[in-house]
């Protein structure tokens, strides 16, 4: 049973527009949320978190939406490149910080 | 400041035997993580140690194991091993806690059971 759940597999977007990532959670103790970004050969980096207290965050390009009594979180990447093109995780974190429980990810390409 | 490293990064082992795997934090790091990746499932947390201490441990079976050394190195241990068992394991270090802190991938080591 998969607590941390993203839906699609993966996702194109054309190049300057934007890219909407989708994550969803069954765990309603998990207060902290991050998302990572993956290349090929290369481990996960980290992108941007969000706690529960929050609604939004936003870092650059990149902003992340909290909808807690939905359950459900979004990246959302503005304007989107083509460095962009990568598998982003959704990650969730109880309040005591334990175990960190990651979604199969989101392969996104962003054409040209 | 030199990232997360691994070793080795590829390993091909046949089912029953053992591996042991390595991961050298970050400097400075005392928080270290173990993450198993395979198709479809996404990363799975194996274990988190500090001060050479298990602090959490995810849901896998007892064959796989690690230790912390006194400075922070890790090795993740799997003993008498599965096809299954074939994905990618990450390690990830943090200052203090991968809540509190950024945590920080290696590239992993591909391990192949055959």
């Amino acid at each position: 049973d998969q607590q941390v759940k993203q839906n699609s597999p993966s996702l194109s977007v054309q190049e300057g527009r934007i890219s909407i990532l989708n994550c969803d959670y069954t765990n309603s103790m998990f207060d902290y949320f991050l998302w990572y970004k993956k290349y090929p050969a290369e481990g996960p980096t980290f992108l941007i978190s969000i706690s529960s207290i929050k609604d939004k965050n936003e870092d650059g390009r990149f902003t992340v939406f909290l909808n807690k009594s939905a359950k459900h979180l979004s990246l959302h990447i503005v304007p989107s490149q083509p460095g962009d093109s990568a598998v982003y995780f959704c990650a969730a974190s109880g309040h005591y910080g334990q175990n960190f429980v990651f979604g199969p990810g989101t392969r996104l390409s962003v054409l040209p | 400041k030199a990232g997360v490293t691994q070793t080795p990064r590829y390993l091909i082992k046949t089912r029953g035997q053992q591996v042991t795997l390595s991961c050298s934090p970050i400097s400075g790091h005392r928080s270290v993580s173990w993450y198993q990746q395979t198709p479809g499932q996404g990363l799975q947390f194996l274990f988190e140690y500090f001060s050479e201490t298990q602090r959490n441990k995810g849901n896998f079976p007892g064959r796989f194991s690690g230790r912390q050394f006194s400075n922070s190195r890790s090795e993740m241990n799997v003993s008498t091993l599965e096809l299954g068992d074939s994905a990618l394991y990450l390690c990830a270090s943090s200052l203090s806690s991968p809540k509190m802190d950024t945590q920080y991938f290696g590239p992993g080591t591909r391990l192949t059971v055959l």
